[in-house]
């Protein structure tokens, strides 16, 4: 079965530096993998997948992902975080054609002025 | 352009009490899927439904029941709601298309006393 870990829990960063947050999955197959975000009180918003091809994915909103199979890793990434980012993150990984969603347990993003 | 519309938002229950959470989708998706949030856990899957008049059981199936009423609509219920339920349950919808991703309704806040 496939699991995801994000090991940070929380992350703070100051406005306009850069963010990477960390996501690792376990899964046999080649992977279909999402990064969600969560801002406080709605629902899940998908920020950017990779299912296949070129390993860095390009989302929504300024964000950026890295899939690294030798790593088991999908790390999200932003060169300039804005006030609006403050929300929680999770990263989940698909199984088949991404029916099946496991989630991580989110990294919560606070943005310092 | 609704997307996933879940009913209601917020509500209040006496353990033992019975309720439903209703789901609809207007994007003709086959694939539906009801989870659960709880903190550092990210979303658990309850129960999903691969087409209409059919169901399964997710990870966390135990205290739930479900009805895929039709292609739209996917309700889960609780029959006899238990403190350890209270949580923010998300509903959401897939497509049959490889590289769609699962689109997710605002959340039912639901605190068991």
């Amino acid at each position: 079965a496939q699991s995801v870990t994000q090991p940070d829990i929380h992350i703070t960063v100051s406005e306009g530096a850069s963010l990477e947050l960390r996501c690792n999955y376990s899964y046999g197959a080649t992977p279909y993998l999402f990064w969600y975000v969560q801002s406080p009180g709605q629902g899940l918003q998908l920020l950017l997948k990779y299912f296949s091809g070129d390993t860095l994915v390009q989302g929504i909103k300024g964000f950026e992902a890295e899939f690294k199979r030798s790593q088991s890793s999908f790390n999200l990434r932003k060169p300039s975080v804005h006030w609006s980012d403050a929300a929680e993150y999770f990263c989940a990984v698909g199984a088949g054609a991404g029916n099946m969603l496991t989630f991580g347990g989110g990294t919560r993003l606070m943005v310092k002025p | 352009n609704a997307g996933v519309t879940q009913t209601p938002k917020f509500q209040v229950l006496k353990t033992g009490q019975s309720m439903t959470l209703q789901c609809a989708q207007d994007m003709n998706h086959n694939s539906m899927y009801w989870y659960r949030q709880d903190p550092g856990m990210g979303l658990r899957l309850i129960y999903y439904s691969a087409s209409e008049g059919t169901t399964d059981k997710g990870e966390v199936p135990n205290g739930y029941n479900v009805s895929r009423l039709n292609k739209r609509e996917f309700s889960l219920r609780l029959e006899s709601a238990a403190p350890s339920q209270t949580s923010v349950y998300f509903c959401a919808s897939h497509g049959d298309r490889v590289n769609q991703p699962q689109h997710f309704g605002d959340g039912t806040r639901l605190s068991i006393l």
